[in-house]
């Protein structure tokens, strides 16, 4: 069966230092992956997603950039943090034909 | 874009009582689709409708999509504890697979 993780689970960062989150997919082969955030009682905000290796479609112009060095893999960077970063992060999957997206367990990230 | 946004942005009802939510998009869409989220944790997908179909039942659960209106509903009967939860509608259109998610509606499901 197939499984998504992601690390860490939460993280307290200072403003201006450095981030990577970490999704990881088992089970599948050439999933479509998705990172989203979600602001404190807001909906769900589309970041990036990706369709094979090295390919980054990215969906808002903000301070996070996004990379897919392996097929199940797909990281979340930042190189310097601001504030308004601070949220749940949700990375997902999907089938390369399929529309249902599986998500794994989030990181909360807080930047003070 | 074909954003989805749900109603009422929070329910409270009593266990065994029916609830149902409601969503609405804007562009045209190829599915429309339904998740929960329980606090602090990621989604789980819990049905797709596809534009061709009217309805749509899951146990427990049944979805409505009426195009012409651009809208869906999420009906939970029955209701337990365990349904607290938020609740979202994503829908996708077009020849992607991304989705666009409402804000989603709170549910409370008092024992």
């Amino acid at each position: 069966s197939q499984t998504i993780h992601q690390w860490p689970a939460t993280l307290v960062q200072p403003v201006g230092s450095p981030l990577s989150l970490e999704c990881t997919v088992e089970g599948t082969s050439n999933p479509n992956l998705y990172w989203y955030r979600q602001a404190a009682g807001r909906g769900l905000q589309l970041l990036f997603y990706s369709v094979g290796i090295g390919q980054i479609s990215s969906e808002v112009p903000q301070n996070l950039s996004a990379s897919r060095p392996q097929d199940r893999q797909f990281i979340l960077s930042s190189k310097k943090l601001l504030l308004s970063d601070s949220g749940f992060y949700l990375c997902a999957w999907s089938g390369t034909a399929a529309y249902e997206q599986y998500f794994g367990p989030g990181t909360r990230l807080t930047v003070t | 874009s074909q954003q989805g946004e749900e109603d009422p942005q929070a329910l409270s009802i009593q266990e065994g009582e029916n609830a149902t939510m409601n969503c609405s998009y804007k562009t045209s869409i190829n599915n429309l689709q339904w998740y929960r989220q329980n606090s602090g944790r990621g989604l789980v997908h819990l049905i797709l409708i596809r534009s061709n179909e009217r309805e749509k039942h899951s146990g427990r659960l049944r979805v409505t999509l009426d195009t012409s209106k651009k809208s869906s509903s999420l009906l939970i009967t029955a209701s337990r504890a365990a349904d607290t939860a938020s609740y979202f509608c994503g829908s996708t259109g077009g020849s992607n697979y991304k989705l666009t998610f409402g804000k989603g509606t709170l549910l409370t499901v008092n024992p």
